[in-house]
């Protein structure tokens, strides 16, 4: 069984540019949440998507958006980069939100560099 | 809201000493909790869950925790450690009663001493 696949491994932008992520979740999970992950602040909640809707979002500005396709694939897009925006970005899948035997599965991760 | 807290950024432990990693959580409700473990160069991976009942969880790779709802704390535990559990350790918290989204603490960073 494949594992979450995130794509691209690397970007680098520039400021005031913008940047589309996407995840592939493992096959049969309907729940893809987004992270960013950086050396001081750990795992920052971005949003959380099950069956194309938005169920949670993060205390991040409007420029983060995201979407969640009929497939389960994920994309995270980020409008007018800042430099502050350079960090790991971490898409996790599992089989439903809340479910007794929930458990995230991480990918690998997009580390995005803004200069 | 639903917070939580990992008051260590780093914790060093010699191999074969037991080693605990603190995380304590704020939630209005009834919490799932959870730790994950990244290792150098790979993913984050599930370690284990607590959802209700015993309030000792066991693990992968010998990894246990203690749920203790007075103190809000869910630390995580190992009897004897191994060179290869260093890794950046993270706790999380889902507030199950207000479906609420999983929050993680900041994490912290495990050591083994050999």
């Amino acid at each position: 069984k494949a594992g979450v696949t995130q794509t691209p491994r690397y970007l680098i932008k520039t400021r005031g540019q913008q940047v589309t992520l996407s995840c592939s979740p493992i096959s049969g999970h309907r729940s893809v949440s987004w992270y960013q992950q950086t050396p001081g602040q750990g795992l920052q909640f971005l949003f959380e998507y099950f069956s194309e809707t938005q169920r949670n979002k993060g205390n991040f500005p409007g420029r983060f958006s995201g979407r969640q396709f009929s497939n389960s694939r994920s994309e995270m897009n980020v409008s007018t980069l800042e430099l502050g925006d350079s960090a790991l970005y971490l898409c996790a899948s599992s089989s439903a939100p809340g479910a007794l035997n929930e458990k995230l599965f991480f990918g690998s991760g997009t580390q995005l560099s803004v200069l | 809201a639903q917070s939580v807290a990992q008051p260590e950024d780093q914790v060093n432990v010699a191999e074969g000493n037991p080693l605990t990693v603190k995380c304590t959580y704020s939630v209005s409700g009834n919490p799932y909790l959870f730790w994950y473990v990244q290792y150098p160069n790979r993913g984050l991976q599930f370690l284990l869950k607590y959802i209700t009942g015993d309030n000792l969880v066991k693990g992968s790779y010998g990894f246990e925790a203690e749920f203790n709802k007075s103190q809000t704390s869910f630390h995580l535990k190992k009897p004897s450690a191994l060179v290869s559990d260093s890794a950046l350790y993270f706790c999380a918290v889902r507030d199950i009663s207000r479906d609420d989204k999983i929050i993680f603490g900041k994490g912290t960073r495990l050591h083994i001493l050999p």
